[in-house]
């Protein structure tokens, strides 16, 4: 039963171009959403996080976007630089309790 | 600062064999995580440490799986008997919430991961 969801096991875009990765969840109790990086042999690293008292949240070329009604977030990326290419993790939390996580979509930007 | 250290790195060991991984989370921070990543299932949350007492261990897959958290600086997770199926990378990971405290954001700052092989 998996409350994080990430349906595209890989992602591939063009250098300069949007990358948008795609997470859904079923736990409405979810109050905070975070993206996470990694890189091969490398642990994950926080990227950006959104509360669900907000729909957008911007940090430089990443945005994160939580639309809670359709229990959708997703995370755009702009431009897309090759250095982005690695493994992303969605993940929700309540309370600040555990970290449920998805189970990743691999972003490769090609250049 | 140091982040979060894990031993050993890379582990390969047979199956029935007893197998130990170690955590060090950062200074400070009072809650430790155990997770496990595979192909399939992306990151599994193990069992999960606040104030050094175990919170959670609903994701521990079988009795093979113990965890413990002695003090505030050390952490292991040991299967015995290890078994192929439980080849993965498990990765430790730690964060400052703190407990009956304000609501966390529930970031993580991760180890780099135990790799382990069992053949």
């Amino acid at each position: 039963d998996q409350q994080v969801k990430q349906n595209s096991p890989s992602l591939s875009v063009q250098e300069g171009r949007i990358s948008i990765l795609n997470c859904d969840y079923t736990n409405s109790m979810f109050d905070y959403f975070l993206w996470y990086k990694k890189y091969p042999a490398e642990g994950p690293t926080f990227l950006i996080s959104i509360s669900s008292i907000k729909d957008k949240n911007e940090d430089g070329r990443f945005t994160v976007f939580l639309n809670k009604s359709a229990k959708h977030l997703s995370l755009h990326i702009v431009p897309s630089q090759p250095g982005d290419s690695a493994v992303y993790f969605c993940a929700a939390t309540e309370y600040g309790n555990k970290l449920v996580f998805g189970a990743g979509t691999i972003l490769r930007v090609k250049s | 600062d140091a982040g979060v250290i894990q031993s050993p790195r890379h582990e390969v060991t047979e199956m029935g064999q007893e197998v130990t991984l170690r955590c060090k989370p950062i200074s400070g921070h009072n809650s430790l995580f155990w997770y496990r990543q595979t192909m399939m299932r992306g990151l599994e949350l193990l069992i999960y440490f606040n104030n050094n007492v175990p919170i959670d261990d609903s994701g521990m897959p079988e009795d093979r799986f113990s965890a413990k958290m002695p003090n505030a600086s050390f952490s292991t997770l040991k299967i015995q008997p290890s078994e192929p199926r439980d080849s993965a990378v498990y990765f430790c990971a730690s964060s400052s919430r703190l407990a009956g405290g304000p609501k966390s954001t529930g970031e993580l700052f991760f180890g780099e991961g135990s790799r382990l092989t069992v053949l």
